[in-house]
C-alpha cells in the first residue's frame, strides 16, 4: 500500500479568502495524481488528472500544482465560496488498475 | 445523461448476514471500479473490471467479498458473513477505459453498509 498524505486534514476558512492543501506521494512509480471534489451527500467528482512536473491545471477558482520530482500536489481554491465545502481528495497512480488515495482536506467555507 | 448509479443506498444488517450491493455504470464505459471508506481512512480499492478481461482482485481484503459484472453492464459486490469490520461507504466508479489511459472516473453516490 502506498502512502498518500494529505494536510490539513480539515480547515475553516471566511467567504472570500484564498486557501490551498497539499498532497505528498512517492516520488517513484509516479503516473498521474488525480483530484477530487467531494460534497457530503453526493458522488465523488473529478477535478483534475496531472502527469507531467510542473503541470498546473485550472477550473474556474480552483487551480492544482503538480511536483512529481518532490511528491507534492498544492489545490488552490481562490475567492472561496460556501459552495466550495466539501472534502478535497487526492489519489496516486501508478499505471496499473487502483488508484491510492489520501483521506482528504475537509473544507468549510464560512458565509 | 445518467451517471453512476448504487444501491441501495444505506444497508444495516447484523453480523453474520451476507449483503449484495449493487452499481450501474454509465453506459459504454467498459471500466468499473469498487472502492470502500472506512470511518477515518482513505477510499480503498477493491476490485477492478476491464470490459470481457479477467477482473483485478487484488484489493479484495478476504475470501468473504466477491464481485460480479456482465459484459459491460452492472456489477454486483457481495460480502459474505459480514463483520463489524465491513461498516463503510461502498463506492463504486465508471470510466471510458482504464486508469492507465488516465481516464477520469465517475463516481456512484455509495452505498453506507453498516454491520451491527
Amino acid at each position: 500500500i502506498l502512502n498518500v498524505e494529505q494536510s490539513p486534514q480539515s480547515l475553516h476558512v471566511q467567504e472570500g479568502d484564498s486557501t490551498n492543501f497539499t498532497c505528498s506521494f512517492p516520488s517513484s512509480n509516479f503516473y498521474a495524481l488525480h483530484w477530487y471534489r467531494w460534497e457530503t451527500a453526493k458522488s465523488p467528482e473529478a477535478l483534475f488528472v496531472m502527469t507531467l512536473n510542473g503541470d498546473e491545471k485550472k477550473k474556474g477558482r480552483i487551480s492544482a500544482t503538480l511536483n512529481t520530482k518532490e511528491g507534492y500536489s498544492y489545490l488552490y481554491i481562490k475567492g472561496s465560496q460556501p459552495e466550495d465545502s466539501a472534502t478535497y481528495l487526492c489519489a496516486f497512480g501508478t499505471g496499473a488498475n487502483n488508484l491510492f488515495f489520501g483521506t482528504g482536506t475537509r473544507l468549510t467555507v464560512i458565509p | 445523461g445518467a451517471g453512476v448509479s448504487q444501491s441501495p443506498s444505506n444497508k444495516v444488517t447484523e453480523k453474520g448476514k451476507d449483503v449484495e450491493l449493487r452499481c450501474d455504470p454509465i453506459s459504454g464505459h467498459t471500466a468499473l471500479y469498487w472502492y470502500r471508506q472506512r470511518l477515518g481512512q482513505g477510499l480503498e480499492f477493491l476490485i477492478y473490471f476491464q470490459g470481457n478481461s479477467a477482473p483485478d482482485k487484488s484489493g479484495l481484503p478476504s475470501d468473504r467479498f466477491s464481485a460480479e459484472r456482465t459484459g459491460e453492464s452492472v456489477s454486483t459486490l457481495t460480502i459474505q458473513r459480514t463483520q463489524q469490520e465491513d461498516s463503510a461507504v461502498y463506492l463504486c466508479a465508471s470510466s471510458w477505459g482504464g486508469l492507465a489511459l488516465n481516464n477520469e472516473q465517475f463516481f456512484g453516490p455509495g452505498t453506507r453498509l453498516t454491520v451491527l
